[in-house]
């Protein structure tokens, strides 16, 4: 069975500070791969996503997130990161049989200070 | 705007109650999905709707049904509630390529349901 874990539940960054959200996925083939963030009482909106080929995917607001199958990680990153980027971000997994079927990881909060 | 539609967006009832929660999904979308977001269970799959038919059922309860009507909007009925049906349940719709799986989806804003 697929799963998703994300080891860091709640992470605080400044504002202006890298981020690095890190991802670790269990699946016997190669994955569909993704990450959406919810805000406060809103629903989930993808930030990116990767099928196949470059394993560096750049998404909205300056997100990108590489994947790793040695590692099988698909950790999420962004080189600076604003105020309005404090939310829930989920990585979830899917494979191709399955179309959107998603499992999705337990979520990192972001706090971001100012 | 994902173009995924729920109504309503927040319902609170009473335990031992039925309710219908809503989702018109984007134009043009053959797949519907529901899923139910919890404090302790997190975001689980529930259940997978494609052109009208079941194609899939994740962690969804016997008291738990869905369908998906001719014109692709689908419901999610919740019967027998209890308090520990209260959670935040979204739908999202995507377009597989070729009937298979392959494209991102896109959720809705969710219904909050709260069971007193």
């Amino acid at each position: 069975a697929q799963s998703v874990t994300q080891p860091d539940i709640h992470i605080t960054v400044s504002e202006g500070a890298s981020l690095e959200l890190r991802c670790n996925y269990s699946y016997g083939a190669t994955p569909y791969l993704f990450w959406y963030v919810q805000s406060p009482g809103q629903g989930l909106q993808l930030l990116l996503k990767y099928f196949s080929g470059d394993t560096l995917v750049q998404g909205i607001k300056g997100f990108e997130a590489e994947f790793k199958r040695s590692q099988s990680s698909f950790n999420l990153r962004k080189p600076s990161v604003h105020w309005s980027d404090a939310a829930e971000y989920f990585c979830a997994v899917g494979r191709v049989a399955s179309g959107s079927r998603l499992t999705f990881g337990e979520g990192t909060q972001l706090t971001v200070n100012p | 705007d994902s173009g995924v539609t729920q109504t309503p967006k927040h319902l609170i009832t009473a335990t031992g109650q039925r309710v219908t929660l809503r989702c018109s999904p984007r134009s043009g979308d053959l797949s519907v999905y529901w899923y139910q977001q919890s404090l302790d269970q997190g975001l689980q799959f529930l259940i997978q709707y494609y052109n009208g038919e079941e194609r899939a059922k994740g962690n969804i309860l016997e008291r738990f049904s869905a369908q998906q009507f001719p014109d692709l909007h689908s419901e999610l009925n919740l019967s027998s509630l209890e308090l520990g049906d209260s959670a935040l349940y979204f739908c999202a719709s995507s377009s597989p390529i070729g009937g298979g799986g392959g494209t991102e989806a896109f959720f809705g804003q969710g219904t909050r349901l709260t069971v007193v």
